[in-house]
């Protein structure tokens, strides 16, 4: 069965310092990563995703992710936090061989103080 | 201007009665998914379809009935039979190995 894990429930960082949000997956076959980010009360927004080639895939508001296949981990980064980027950030990944579902991980609420 | 939206944004439903939630997108995607969402939970898949007039369930279809009629809509019914409604719910849309484009959620209240 498909899965993702985030290990972290909450991450807490200060404003400027670098970020990293965790996933690990279990998949099937070559996998393709998704990284979404949820502000209260509003549906999930794209950051980035990774289908193929660069294991470094670059996103939205700075973000990026490296997909490292030998350790099936798709970890969230970003160089200098911003306060605004306290949201909730989930990680996911498509299985194309079961209709294409989506599984999320369980999300973690990174806080960016300042 | 392309999107996918969800109505009501908020819903209240007395005990025993069935309620639907509508979703809609005009992004021309083939598939469409609902997805529950718990406080300090992730996302949980509810039903899902590929193309029109074919859907299949998710993890936590029971008490959950869904129709696609149209390339445009599936709308989401939550029946009496669900016991626990009370939760965000999400409608997302995609193409083949696209990324999912999400609704604005519907936020359900048991009263």
């Amino acid at each position: 069965a498909q899965s993702v894990a985030q290990p972290e429930d909450q991450v807490n960082v200060a404003e400027g310092n670098p970020l990293t949000v965790k996933c690990t997956y279990s998949v099937s076959g070559n996998p393709y990563l998704f990284w979404y980010v949820q502000y209260p009360n509003r549906g999930l927004q794209f950051l980035l995703k990774y289908i193929t080639g660069d294991n470094l895939v670059k996103g939205s508001y700075g973000f990026e992710a490296e997909f490292n296949k030998s350790q099936t981990s798709f970890h969230l980064k970003k160089p200098s936090a911003l306060v605004s980027d306290s949201a909730l950030y989930f990680c996911a990944v498509r299985d194309r061989d079961n209709f294409n579902k989506f599984y999320f991980g369980s999300g973690t609420k990174l806080n960016v103080k300042p | 201007d392309g999107g996918i939206t969800q109505s009501p944004k908020y819903l209240f439903r007395k005990e025993g009665q069935n309620v639907t939630l509508s979703c809609e997108q005009n992004l021309n995607h083939d598939a469409m998914y609902w997805y529950r969402q718990d406080p300090g939970q992730g996302l949980r898949l509810i039903y899902y379809s590929q193309i029109v007039n074919d859907f299949q369930k998710g993890d936590i279809a029971e008490g959950y009935s869904v129709s696609r009629e149209k390339k445009e809509s599936f709308p989401l019914t939550v029946t009496s039979a669900q016991k626990n409604p009370t939760a965000f719910y999400l409608c997302a849309s995609s193409r083949q190995a696209m990324k999912a484009f999400f609704g604005q959620g519907t936020r359900l209240t048991v009263v």
